[in-house]
């Protein structure tokens, strides 16, 4: 069965530290993608990343990275320079490519508080 | 503007009152997916559908229905609501399930009395 977990409920760190968000995922297929969601105070859920279990190469999009490594079956999220508007809940998807099932399955989440 | 739109955003009920929450996408996707946000327990997927007349069971099915009967609409049922249904609810679609946005709808929070 699939299963992600975010360990950290709560983190806060001062503006321009950087901050780590760690997810880990089981599963029981080869094929699979994960994702990461974020959440900001409005309530949207905003599409961050996706990233196929093929592709372990690290993601970096601005002050965002993302380290995918499988034989931890993790992928965390590190936000360097944190800025008071990456203050929002962020969550960890998992979907199963090669199972009967398409279901999508999140972590809880974690709330980050950048504190000015 | 590509978009998914759910109605009504607020509504609050009373038990045993059926109620219809609809979502709405005019992306021609074909995934469309329903879930339901609570405090401490995040996202969890109550049903979704592949495509037209293809629905399927996600995590927490229970007192919900759904239907596909056209491509860009995905309306989520309770037939009987109570109280432990009170949350917020989001829809989404994306135009596979694993494609690599999946849009979401601005939620609906929903209060049982």
């Amino acid at each position: 069965a699939q299963k992600v977990t975010q360990a950290q409920t709560e983190i806060s760190v001062v503006e321009k530290e950087d901050v780590t968000l760690d997810c880990v995922y089981e599963t029981r297929d080869t094929t699979y993608y994960l994702f990461w969601y974020k959440q900001p105070p409005s309530g949207e859920l905003v599409f961050l990343i996706r990233r196929n279990s093929f592709d372990e190469q690290n993601e970096i999009s601005g002050r965002y990275s993302w380290n995918f490594q499988k034989s931890t079956s993790s992928f965390n999220f590190t936000i360097t320079a944190s800025q008071v508007v990456d203050s929002a809940v962020y969550f960890c998807a998992l979907s199963e490519a090669g199972s009967r099932d398409d279901k999508i399955i999140f972590g809880k989440g974690t709330r980050l508080h950048i504190l000015p | 503007e590509a978009q998914v739109t759910q109605n009504p955003r607020y509504l609050i009920t009373v038990t045993g009152k059926k109620l219809t929450v609809t979502c709405s996408q005019n992306m021609n996707h074909e995934y469309m997916s329903w879930y339901r946000q609570d405090p401490g327990l995040g996202l969890r997927q109550i049903y979704y559908s592949m495509n037209v007349e293809v629905t399927d069971k996600g995590d927490v099915p229970e007192g919900y229905k759904v239907s596909r009967k056209e491509k860009r609409n995905f309306p989520l049922i309770l037939e009987s609501p109570s109280p432990n249904q009170t949350s917020l609810y989001f829809c989404a679609s994306s135009p596979q399930v694993n494609q690599e946005t999946q849009y979401f709808g601005p939620g609906t929070r929903l209060l049982v009395l």
